[in-house]
Protein backbone atom coordinates (compact mmCIF):
# COMPACT_ATOMS: atom_id res chain seq x y z
CA UNK A 1 0.00 0.00 0.00
CA UNK A 2 1.45 3.30 -1.17
CA UNK A 3 1.70 5.93 2.34
CA UNK A 4 2.91 8.99 2.14
CA UNK A 5 3.51 10.65 5.79
CA UNK A 6 4.48 14.52 5.65
CA UNK A 7 6.41 16.02 8.94
CA UNK A 8 7.78 19.15 10.50
CA UNK A 9 5.60 21.51 9.90
CA UNK A 10 4.39 24.08 12.64
CA UNK A 11 4.46 27.82 13.63
CA UNK A 12 7.26 30.08 12.34
CA UNK A 13 7.66 33.60 12.31
CA UNK A 14 8.01 35.76 9.30
CA UNK A 15 11.39 35.39 7.44
CA UNK A 16 12.02 32.19 9.15
CA UNK A 17 12.81 28.98 7.62
CA UNK A 18 11.35 25.42 8.18
CA UNK A 19 12.19 21.85 6.85
CA UNK A 20 8.93 19.87 6.11
CA UNK A 21 9.40 15.91 5.20
CA UNK A 22 7.33 13.09 3.65
CA UNK A 23 8.27 9.45 4.29
CA UNK A 24 6.90 7.44 1.83
CA UNK A 25 6.56 3.27 2.01
CA UNK A 26 4.80 0.96 -0.71
CA UNK A 27 6.76 1.64 -4.17
CA UNK A 28 9.91 2.00 -5.21
CA UNK A 29 10.47 5.18 -4.52
CA UNK A 30 13.50 6.17 -6.89
CA UNK A 31 11.58 5.07 -9.82
CA UNK A 32 9.02 8.52 -9.58
CA UNK A 33 8.80 12.07 -9.45
CA UNK A 34 7.08 13.44 -6.79
CA UNK A 35 5.84 16.66 -5.95
CA UNK A 36 4.45 19.30 -3.13
CA UNK A 37 1.01 21.15 -3.18
CA UNK A 38 -0.18 23.48 -0.93
CA UNK A 39 -3.61 24.60 0.19
CA UNK A 40 -3.79 28.07 2.11
CA UNK A 41 -7.01 28.04 4.39
CA UNK A 42 -10.70 27.72 2.38
CA UNK A 43 -8.30 28.41 -0.85
CA UNK A 44 -8.12 26.42 -3.54
CA UNK A 45 -4.71 24.03 -4.26
CA UNK A 46 -1.24 25.48 -5.98
CA UNK A 47 1.50 23.33 -7.24
CA UNK A 48 4.41 24.63 -5.63
CA UNK A 49 7.63 22.28 -6.47
CA UNK A 50 8.25 18.82 -7.97
CA UNK A 51 11.32 16.95 -8.72
CA UNK A 52 12.37 13.81 -10.39
CA UNK A 53 13.26 10.39 -9.57
CA UNK A 54 16.93 10.79 -9.57
CA UNK A 55 17.01 14.32 -7.71
CA UNK A 56 18.28 15.69 -11.02
CA UNK A 57 15.47 17.85 -12.50
CA UNK A 58 13.34 20.46 -10.18
CA UNK A 59 10.85 23.07 -10.82
CA UNK A 60 9.19 25.72 -8.65
CA UNK A 61 6.00 27.69 -8.80
CA UNK A 62 7.13 31.34 -9.15
CA UNK A 63 5.53 32.52 -6.06
CA UNK A 64 8.11 30.19 -4.32
CA UNK A 65 11.38 29.97 -6.52
CA UNK A 66 14.37 31.18 -5.39
CA UNK A 67 13.25 30.51 -1.47
CA UNK A 68 11.92 27.07 -1.52
CA UNK A 69 14.31 23.79 -2.37
CA UNK A 70 13.38 20.27 -3.30
CA UNK A 71 15.39 17.34 -2.78
CA UNK A 72 14.88 13.80 -1.56
CA UNK A 73 17.14 11.19 -0.39
CA UNK A 74 16.33 8.05 -2.39
CA UNK A 75 18.23 6.05 0.77
CA UNK A 76 15.44 7.34 3.45
CA UNK A 77 13.27 7.41 0.86
CA UNK A 78 12.20 10.55 1.79
CA UNK A 79 11.29 13.94 -0.08
CA UNK A 80 12.21 17.14 1.66
CA UNK A 81 11.05 20.76 1.34
CA UNK A 82 12.99 23.45 2.53
CA UNK A 83 11.27 26.70 3.06
CA UNK A 84 13.29 29.60 3.83
CA UNK A 85 12.00 33.69 4.08
CA UNK A 86 8.86 32.47 5.18
CA UNK A 87 5.73 35.22 4.76
CA UNK A 88 2.26 35.05 6.10
CA UNK A 89 1.18 34.30 2.19
CA UNK A 90 2.89 30.72 2.36
CA UNK A 91 0.39 29.81 5.47
CA UNK A 92 -1.10 26.62 3.51
CA UNK A 93 -1.49 22.91 4.24
CA UNK A 94 1.61 21.18 2.58
CA UNK A 95 0.94 17.83 0.73
CA UNK A 96 3.37 15.76 -0.34
CA UNK A 97 2.24 13.94 -3.53
CA UNK A 98 3.38 11.05 -6.13
CA UNK A 99 3.81 11.61 -9.55
CA UNK A 100 1.81 9.39 -11.82
CA UNK A 101 4.08 7.42 -14.67
CA UNK A 102 3.37 8.72 -18.02
CA UNK A 103 2.77 12.44 -16.73
CA UNK A 104 2.95 15.28 -14.11
CA UNK A 105 -0.02 14.51 -12.55
CA UNK A 106 -0.65 12.95 -8.82
CA UNK A 107 -2.04 9.76 -8.26
CA UNK A 108 -1.04 9.39 -4.58
CA UNK A 109 -1.15 12.38 -1.26
CA UNK A 110 -0.11 12.64 2.18
CA UNK A 111 -2.42 13.52 4.81
CA UNK A 112 -0.73 17.12 4.62
CA UNK A 113 1.43 19.74 7.13
CA UNK A 114 0.04 22.59 8.39
CA UNK A 115 2.72 25.61 8.23
CA UNK A 116 1.45 28.37 9.55
CA UNK A 117 3.94 31.92 9.30
CA UNK A 118 1.83 34.73 11.36
CA UNK A 119 1.06 37.97 9.37
CA UNK B 1 1.48 30.75 -16.97
CA UNK B 2 -1.20 29.09 -18.49
CA UNK B 3 -4.45 29.58 -16.51
CA UNK B 4 -7.13 26.92 -15.70
CA UNK B 5 -10.49 28.70 -15.32
CA UNK B 6 -13.46 26.53 -14.02
CA UNK B 7 -17.30 26.32 -14.53
CA UNK B 8 -19.35 26.89 -12.24
CA UNK B 9 -17.61 27.90 -8.84
CA UNK B 10 -20.30 25.95 -7.26
CA UNK B 11 -23.40 23.80 -8.37
CA UNK B 12 -26.48 22.31 -6.63
CA UNK B 13 -27.69 19.18 -7.55
CA UNK B 14 -29.54 16.20 -6.62
CA UNK B 15 -29.15 12.88 -5.98
CA UNK B 16 -28.98 11.20 -9.61
CA UNK B 17 -28.66 14.18 -11.26
CA UNK B 18 -26.20 14.27 -14.35
CA UNK B 19 -23.51 16.65 -13.85
CA UNK B 20 -20.78 18.48 -15.87
CA UNK B 21 -17.93 20.69 -15.03
CA UNK B 22 -15.98 22.60 -17.56
CA UNK B 23 -12.38 23.75 -17.48
CA UNK B 24 -10.82 25.63 -19.51
CA UNK B 25 -7.22 26.71 -19.98
CA UNK B 26 -5.35 30.00 -21.34
CA UNK B 27 -3.71 27.96 -24.30
CA UNK B 28 -3.21 24.56 -25.69
CA UNK B 29 -2.88 21.75 -23.59
CA UNK B 30 -3.31 19.28 -25.30
CA UNK B 31 -4.91 16.22 -23.39
CA UNK B 32 -2.46 16.83 -20.32
CA UNK B 33 -5.53 17.32 -17.64
CA UNK B 34 -5.77 15.81 -14.51
CA UNK B 35 -8.95 16.02 -12.98
CA UNK B 36 -9.37 15.43 -8.91
CA UNK B 37 -11.86 15.26 -6.14
CA UNK B 38 -11.11 16.73 -2.67
CA UNK B 39 -13.10 16.63 0.38
CA UNK B 40 -13.50 19.02 3.21
CA UNK B 41 -9.98 18.12 5.81
CA UNK B 42 -8.58 15.45 3.38
CA UNK B 43 -6.61 15.09 0.62
CA UNK B 44 -7.11 15.67 -2.97
CA UNK B 45 -8.41 11.93 -5.24
CA UNK B 46 -7.07 11.46 -8.47
CA UNK B 47 -10.29 10.88 -10.34
CA UNK B 48 -9.29 11.29 -14.40
CA UNK B 49 -5.81 11.59 -15.99
CA UNK B 50 -4.89 12.74 -19.64
CA UNK B 51 -8.37 14.24 -20.00
CA UNK B 52 -10.12 10.82 -20.51
CA UNK B 53 -8.60 8.22 -18.80
CA UNK B 54 -10.70 6.94 -15.44
CA UNK B 55 -8.28 6.27 -12.68
CA UNK B 56 -7.95 2.43 -10.98
CA UNK B 57 -10.82 2.52 -8.67
CA UNK B 58 -12.43 5.49 -9.43
CA UNK B 59 -16.51 4.81 -10.42
CA UNK B 60 -17.47 4.92 -13.64
CA UNK B 61 -19.65 7.12 -13.35
CA UNK B 62 -17.17 9.90 -13.84
CA UNK B 63 -15.93 10.65 -17.36
CA UNK B 64 -13.78 13.17 -18.99
CA UNK B 65 -13.59 14.42 -22.37
CA UNK B 66 -11.63 17.32 -24.37
CA UNK B 67 -8.49 18.22 -25.70
CA UNK B 68 -6.63 21.67 -26.23
CA UNK B 69 -8.55 23.81 -24.73
CA UNK B 70 -11.92 23.05 -23.48
CA UNK B 71 -12.27 20.05 -21.05
CA UNK B 72 -15.46 18.61 -18.79
CA UNK B 73 -16.07 16.40 -16.29
CA UNK B 74 -19.49 14.79 -16.21
CA UNK B 75 -20.73 13.13 -13.06
CA UNK B 76 -23.63 10.43 -14.73
CA UNK B 77 -25.52 9.80 -11.57
CA UNK B 78 -24.78 12.02 -8.65
CA UNK B 79 -24.19 9.80 -5.39
CA UNK B 80 -24.12 10.80 -2.00
CA UNK B 81 -20.45 10.36 -1.73
CA UNK B 82 -19.78 12.56 -4.79
CA UNK B 83 -20.35 16.00 -2.94
CA UNK B 84 -16.78 16.97 -2.86
CA UNK B 85 -15.47 20.25 -4.22
CA UNK B 86 -13.33 19.16 -7.56
CA UNK B 87 -10.36 20.18 -9.31
CA UNK B 88 -8.43 20.53 -12.69
CA UNK B 89 -4.99 20.41 -13.30
CA UNK B 90 -2.80 21.41 -16.43
CA UNK B 91 0.40 19.34 -16.34
CA UNK B 92 1.34 20.15 -20.03
CA UNK B 93 4.24 22.80 -19.01
CA UNK B 94 5.96 24.23 -15.52
CA UNK B 95 4.17 26.08 -13.77
CA UNK B 96 1.54 23.27 -13.16
CA UNK B 97 -1.38 25.07 -12.27
CA UNK B 98 -4.99 24.01 -10.70
CA UNK B 99 -8.53 25.57 -11.63
CA UNK B 100 -10.38 27.44 -8.89
CA UNK B 101 -12.60 24.34 -8.27
CA UNK B 102 -16.00 23.43 -8.57
CA UNK B 103 -18.13 22.72 -5.19
CA UNK B 104 -20.66 20.48 -5.54
CA UNK B 105 -23.54 20.66 -3.38
CA UNK B 106 -26.49 19.47 -2.29
CA UNK B 107 -29.53 21.30 -3.77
Amino acid sequence: EVQLLESGGGLVQPGGSLRLSCAASGFTFSNYAMSWVRQAPGKGLEWVSGIGGSGGSTNYADSVKGRFIISRDNSKNTLYLQMNSLRAEDTAVYYCARVKGGGDCTDYWGQGALVTVPS
Amino acid sequence: DIQMTQSPSTLSASVGDRVIITCRASQSISSWLAWYQQKPGKAPKLLIYKASSLESGVPSRFSGSGSGTEFTLTISSLQPDDFATYYCQQYNSYPLTFGGGTKVEIK
